[in-house]
């Protein structure tokens, strides 16, 4: 089956404009998680949904905002972009939500801003 | 918050040498995870640990999560080219997301 897609894979955007980055999860998937990897940084959580609710938020400040959507998609926003958010944007789903939830990767979307 | 600390940052090693990477919680985890991530990759699952002293074993790779549910680690015996890659411990506490150390970087040489 179809795994994990990020769209888009590449961009590159420049200091104050905004950036919406789009994940479709595993078909039957529901809990959706988006992280932030920087190199030496390692993977740092932004978000979690499930069902169309936000079950855990990490610590971004207000610029980086996410949602999903009925069907399980998810989005997340960064507004007013600074040059430290450039990273790779990881998403990933889960079957399960919680204690055993095996995360699934996409590929990323590598956002580049100057 | 939840914190998870991972050693060594980087390691490098001769094809057949061993490699240990360790993982530590601040917190007693409901379970940890492994993955492995290549270059120019992303990351996928290795393991999952559920239980207080498991150990697990996938052909060279052997998981061991802690008494106290608060360390786990990585150990690969004899290492080949292919085992080249970061490998991520991902620690889960009830009511939380699943939060990743900042990695081991494994090279190596043959």
């Amino acid at each position: 089956k179809a795994g994990v897609t990020q769209t888009p894979r590449y961009l590159i955007k420049t200091r104050g404009q905004q950036v919406t980055l789009s994940c479709s999860p595993i078909s039957g998937h529901r809990s959706v998680s988006w992280y932030q990897q920087t190199p030496g940084q390692g993977l740092q959580f932004l978000f979690e949904y499930f069902s169309e609710t936000q079950r855990n938020k990490g610590n971004f400040p207000g610029r980086f905002s996410g949602r999903q959507f009925s069907n399980s998609r998810s989005e997340m926003n960064v507004s007013t972009l600074e040059l430290g958010d450039s990273a790779l944007y990881l998403c990933a789903s889960s079957l399960v939500v919680g204690e055993t939830g095996e995360l699934f990767f996409g590929e990323g979307s590598r956002l580049t801003v100057l | 918050g939840q914190q998870v600390m991972q050693i060594p940052q980087y390691q490098h090693v001769q094809e057949g040498e061993d490699f240990t990477t360790y993982c530590n919680s601040s917190t007693t985890l409901s379970n940890i995870q492994w993955y492995k991530q290549r270059p120019g990759g992303h990351p996928v699952f290795l393991i999952q640990l559920v239980k207080s002293g498991e150990v697990k074993k996938q052909k060279r790779l052997t998981f061991q999560f802690g008494e106290a549910k608060k360390n786990s680690s990585l150990h690969i015996t004899a290492t080949q080219t292919t085992d080249v890659g970061t490998y991520f411990c991902a620690g889960l506490q009830a009511g939380t997301a699943l939060i990743f150390g900042k990695g081991t970087t494994l090279s190596v040489s043959s």
